[in-house]
């Protein structure tokens, strides 16, 4: 079993829905959660970043971590065809080191 | 900023010959990352340094692949000899108090 679980998708939305994206994980030590967002042929670049349980919210974008069920969910409100790509999920013990990466799920944002 | 620079961007090569990708990190960042991505096994991390010494390499699948930061500002990863598995998009990140900023990747192709 892998130490996240990501549902790799397709997620086609029409323009304008909420997305909902969310990752489970087996290891209670991790603490800092984020999600990415990756283009076609680009580098992952950093959305939201979290520590420990709660929500986060910036912009369009909402995060939320549920520790005590080892789920971890991002909402992106008035989707746009620019928000097209594939949104990874990572996480670690500790701000500094490895992150575990989720497979990512490719979203499809069509006008 | 430049960003984090990647070279090359491309690379295609013969199984068998040697590898070297180049990464530039940006100014003033102490950790440097290596990461593989591919379809089967998503976003792995490789191997990082923290101020230009290698923390942990237990990522990097085999002896044919090595890793070298020899100053803040340089760091190369080498596969000898390369094999078609090894096709790739190689990503290298660098970060400071925990924020990591991806290039845009080498993709490796192994004929």
């Amino acid at each position: 079993q892998k130490e996240v679980e990501q549902d790799p998708g397709p997620l086609s939305v029409p323009e304008g829905a909420i997305v909902s994206l969310n990752c489970t994980y087996s290891n209670s030590a991790f603490q800092y959660f984020m999600w990415y967002r990756q283009y076609s042929r680009k580098g992952p670049e950093l959305l939201m970043y979290t520590y420990s349980s709660g929500n986060k919210e910036d912009g369009r974008f909402t995060a939320q971590v549920d520790k005590s069920s080892k789920y971890i969910s991002l909402f992106i409100r008035d989707s746009q065809p620019s928000d097209s790509a594939t949104y990874l999920c990572a996480m670690t013990t500790d701000s500094w080191g490895k992150l575990q990466f989720g497979a990512g799920t490719q979203v499809v944002v069509t006008p | 900023d430049a960003g984090v620079i990647q070279s090359p961007r491309h690379e295609v090569t013969e199984m068998g010959q040697e590898v070297t990708l180049r990464c530039k990190p940006i100014s003033g960042h102490d950790y440097l990352f290596w990461y593989r991505q591919t379809m089967m096994r998503g976003l792995e991390l490789l191997i990082y340094f923290n101020n230009n010494v290698p923390i942990d390499d237990s990522g990097m699948p085999e002896d044919r692949f090595s890793a070298k930061m020899p100053n803040a500002s340089f760091s190369t990863l080498k596969i000898q000899p390369s094999e078609p598995r090894d096709s790739a998009v190689y990503f290298c990140a660098s970060s400071f108090l925990g924020n990591r900023i991806f290039g845009p990747g080498t993709r490796l192709t192994v004929l």
